[in-house]
């Protein structure tokens, strides 16, 4: 079956390092995404991976391993604003669309 | 406009009532998708729809009813629904889903209340 982990909640303070991981077993893979949904907004995209290694966008990087069927979100220098919930999706080779986990919910605090 | 709208943005209804949701997307994208977001739940993946044609349904409810007339529109037309039904549907678009490197442009969702 299709099943996707993540961390239901985490804590951290401002100007902090977070991490956020991912872990899934899917029928098969085609890319993985992490989306950051503010509380009752839509989810918005923050990174894409379909290769193993580390993808560097600002203050946001995500990492994959696809032998492990494992990926981290990595938040540096947080803020105020980074509290939202982030969601993990795996695209599997069959299907068109993604398939999400349940989200972990991260609050930051000053 | 620009991305993805939805109407409304809340809805309460009853049991018995018939109603519709829209989502209208300004991207040019040839894929829409309609996602069922449940508390406590992952977003779960309703329909597909790609260059109007539907290509997936995720074991849907017949209750739920997906129409796309154009690349741009999409709607879910909704009657007899139960209390479970109340959830946040989200409307999402994306180019050719058939490349594995889109992202989903997620609309602001309409909350759903069946009383």
């Amino acid at each position: 079956g299709q099943n996707i982990d993540q961390p239901t909640e985490m804590t951290a303070t401002e100007g902090a390092i977070v991490q956020i991981n991912c872990t899934y077993q899917t029928s098969g893979f085609n890319g993985l995404f992490w989306y950051q949904q503010h509380a009752g907004e839509a989810p918005t995209f923050l990174s894409y991976n379909v290769l193993d290694g580390l993808e560097e966008k600002g203050r946001f990087s995500s990492f994959l391993s696809r032998s492990k069927g494992y990926s981290y979100l990595l938040l540096k220098e947080l803020q105020m604003k980074d509290s939202a919930s982030y969601l993990c999706a795996v695209r599997d080779w069959e299907g068109t669309a993604l398939i999400f986990g349940k989200g972990t919910t991260l609050s930051v605090s000053s | 406009e620009t991305g993805v709208t939805q109407t409304p943005r809340h809805l309460v209804m009853g049991m018995t009532n018939k109603k519709s949701l829209k989502c209208e997307q300004h991207l040019g994208h040839n894929a829409m998708y309609w996602y069922k977001q449940s508390a406590k739940k992952p977003l779960e993946l309703m329909f597909v729809y790609n260059f109007k044609e539907q290509t997936e349904n995720n074991s849907v409810p017949s209750r739920f009813s997906p129409e796309c007339p154009n690349s741009s529109h999409l709607f879910l037309h909704l009657h007899t629904l139960q209390p479970e039904d109340s959830a946040l549907y989200l409307c999402a678009s994306s180019q050719d889903p058939r490349s594995s490197s889109y992202e989903q442009y997620f609309g602001p969702g309409t909350r759903l209340t069946v009383t």
